[in-house]
């Protein structure tokens, strides 16, 4: 079954350290990617997207990730974050006409 | 833009009772999904419509579980009778079509007692 893993359950970092979040998929074929943030209180919004083209993509408040098919990988990173950086991020794939999620990380930033 | 609305906010019932959820898109989004979102974890597509058909219901568990999105607008899902594994977030989203950034309502946090 096609499965989207998301390999770190809390991270926990000081303001300026930086970030790398990791998202692994099994599907075969084309793929759509998303990174998804949850801030305490507040409803899902899309981070980032990428469909095709540069695998390089950056989203809002400074994200960025990193599509790389022969790993199946589209990691988020982040290279210095902030207190309000504080939030739940889920990795979402679309393939074949299906939508899945990964289990999400739970990042803490201490101030 | 107005987001996605969702209704109730909360509910909490009995095992065995009924339950429905409403969801308003965002308007022109063809596309809408209702997930369950279960504490410490991601979000489990249930149904997709694409305007009012249904393109995905294969994790609804059909024998409680209905969903309709009548005149390819507002969606209501229901669950009849309602179990205590239900206790969860159910989550409306909506996107102008399918593979197209979700918008995401605040959810109904659902108790079963």
């Amino acid at each position: 079954a096609q499965s989207v893993s998301q390999h770190n359950h809390h991270v926990i970092l000081s303001e300026a350290a930086s970030l790398e979040l990791g998202c692994n998929y099994s599907y075969g074929g084309t793929v759509n990617l998303f990174w998804y943030v949850q801030y305490p209180g507040q409803h899902l919004q899309l981070l980032l997207k990428y469909f095709s083209g540069d695998p390089l993509v950056k989203g809002i408040k400074g994200f960025e990730a990193e599509f790389i098919k022969s790993k199946f990988s589209f990691n988020l990173r982040k290279p210095s974050v902030q207190w309000s950086d504080t939030a739940e991020y889920f990795c979402a794939v679309t393939g074949n006409n299906d939508m899945r999620f990964g289990a999400g990380t739970r990042l803490t930033v201490k101030p | 833009e107005a987001g996605v609305a969702q209704s109730p906010r909360y509910k909490i019932i009995e095992k065995r009772q009924s339950v429905a959820f409403w969801c308003n898109p965002i308007s022109g989004h063809a596309t809408l999904y209702w997930y369950q979102q279960i504490l410490g974890q991601g979000p489990k597509l249930l149904i997709q419509f694409q305007n009012n058909g249904v393109v995905d219901d294969s994790q609804l568990p059909k024998d409680r579980f209905s969903a309709e999105r009548l005149k390819g607008v507002d969606s209501t899902l229901k669950i009849q009778p309602a179990k205590l594994e239900d206790s969860a977030v159910y989550l409306c989203a909506s996107s102008l079509t399918f593979n197209q950034p979700q918008h995401f309502g605040d959810g109904t946090r659902l108790s079963i007692l």
